[in-house]
């Protein structure tokens, strides 16, 4: 059975970087496009980017470039930064798995809440 | 970018069938996919394909989807079924997924 797990600070400080980690277990990265999608407090599901497995990656435009998706598949993980974040970027980060040539996300980790807060 | 709109809620008695809809600019010649999201957790698949159900989602949960609307309907609604639904589609013109709103359902 495929489980993602997300990691990393639950704080981060006004205009500095978020960076998250999904690990991915009882599964292999080859084949596949992890995303991450994040929900704000109260709010819907806002798509951030994806990586495919090969390394080629895209972004949700209105980020404006802030977000950075990369991959280690020695460690069967892919990462999320987020610079120059703000209150507006607090919300729940979710990692998702896509299979390539399919349009929808079949497994999804549990879910990391990043607070922006000085 | 394509809008996807979604009712913020339905409401529905136990055992009666509960219909949300997803609107969007001729949705019916789109691929609608739905999520089921509880409390606390990750969104859960529970329609792919407008109406291709995953494995070890009930039959009580079905799609469909025609001209601008798509819709999830579950019948026979349990307590357990209290959740947020999202609609999602791919947007072929950014090459990025769209969510819905969300619908929160209310069991009564």
């Amino acid at each position: 059975q495929v489980q993602l797990q997300e990691s990393g600070p639950g704080l981060v400080k006004p205009s500095e970087t978020l960076s998250l980690t999904c690990t991915v277990s009882g599964g292999s990265i080859s084949g596949y496009y992890w995303s991450w999608i994040r929900q704000s407090p109260g709010k819907g599901l806002e798509w951030i980017g994806d990586i495919f497995y090969i390394g080629s990656t895209n972004y949700n435009p209105s980020l404006k470039s802030r977000a950075t998706i990369s991959l280690d598949t020695s460690k069967n993980q892919f990462s999320l930064n987020l610079t120059s974040v703000t209150a507006a970027d607090t919300a729940v980060y979710f990692c998702a798995r896509r299979v390539a040539g399919l349009y929808f996300f079949d497994y999804w980790g549990q879910g990391a809440l990043v607070t922006v807060s000085s | 970018s394509y809008v996807l709109t979604q009712p913020p809620s339905v409401s529905v008695a136990p055992g009666k069938t509960a219909t949300i809809t997803c609107g969007g600019n001729n949705i019916g010649s789109e691929a609608v996919h739905w999520y089921q999201q509880k409390p606390g957790q990750a969104p859960v698949l529970v329609i792919h394909y407008d109406s291709d159900r995953p494995s070890g989602i009930p039959e009580r949960f079905s799609g469909s989807n025609s001209g601008n609307t798509a819709t999830l309907t579950i019948s026979g609604v349990e307590a357990g079924d209290e959740a947020d639904f999202y609609c999602q589609v791919w947007d072929s013109s950014s090459d990025h997924p769209v969510f819905g709103g969300g619908t929160r359902l209310t069991v009564l």
